[in-house]
């Protein structure tokens, strides 16, 4: 099975700053790759699919790039709404796997 | 508007058995592979399955291959999760989830706990 490592694991950050999230495949999943955003109490949100594709209505702060086994998140200039938990995902192959996520805090 | 809404989430004892649902609306159900998720409370994600458009093919997690069975009635619009030999570590919000790969469609979930 293919593990999903993301660092850090938490993070604490101000409105305006530019973050970075990575995670790192066991092995290479190509660009089959997806990052999620999760608010407590809520189901997660699509941001990124096949790595670096900006799902239709999230904003352009948001950003994926990679493939392989090595993969980022990059959020340009974070906002308030954008503290939260993120995960990545790999559905390269069975059984797919997700990050153990990344935990977004205002300093 | 689609929508997953998922239900049987209860109490169980450690050992026992539960079915889970999911209703689907607002697409054509038979057209879309669907996937199961689950949290813990205050954990990470974790994948548990998928199933293909006809119901013939299924994947599962190592952590419940053997234990879980996924399937479809898709004359219902409907998911189902069976789950047996439940573990205290089974404890989880079980999400239904919609697509081949990528999630964009996913129900609000529905809380399994495994307790004596």
């Amino acid at each position: 099975a293919i593990q999903l490592t993301q660092s850090p694991s938490s993070l604490s950050a101000s409105v305006g700053d530019r973050v970075t999230v990575t995670c790192r495949a066991s092995q290479g999943i190509s660009s089959a790759l997806a990052w999620y955003q999760q608010k407590p109490g809520k189901a997660p949100k699509l941001l990124i699919y096949d790595a670096s594709s900006l799902q239709s209505g999230v904003p352009s702060r948001f950003s994926g790039s990679g493939s392989g086994t090595d993969f980022t998140l990059t959020i340009s200039s974070l906002q308030p709404e954008d503290f939260a938990t993120y995960y990545c995902q790999q559905f390269n192959s069975y059984p797919y796997s997700f990050g153990q996520g990344t935990k977004l805090e205002i300093k | 508007e689609v929508q997953l809404v998922e239900s049987g989430g209860v109490v169980v004892q450690p050992g026992g058995s539960l079915r889970l649902s999911c209703a689907a609306s607002g697409f054509t159900f038979d057209d879309y592979t669907m996937q199961w998720v689950r949290q813990a409370p205050g954990k990470g994600l974790e994948w548990v399955s998928l199933i293909s458009r006809d119901g013939g093919t299924a994947y599962y997690a190592d952590s419940v291959k053997g234990r879980f069975t996924v399937s479809r009635d898709n004359s219902k619009n409907s998911l189902y999760l069976q789950m047996n030999s439940l573990r205290t570590e089974d404890t989880a919000f079980y999400y239904c989830a919609k697509g081949p790969a990528a999630i964009l469609d996913w129900g609000q979930g529905t809380l399994v706990t495994v307790s004596s």
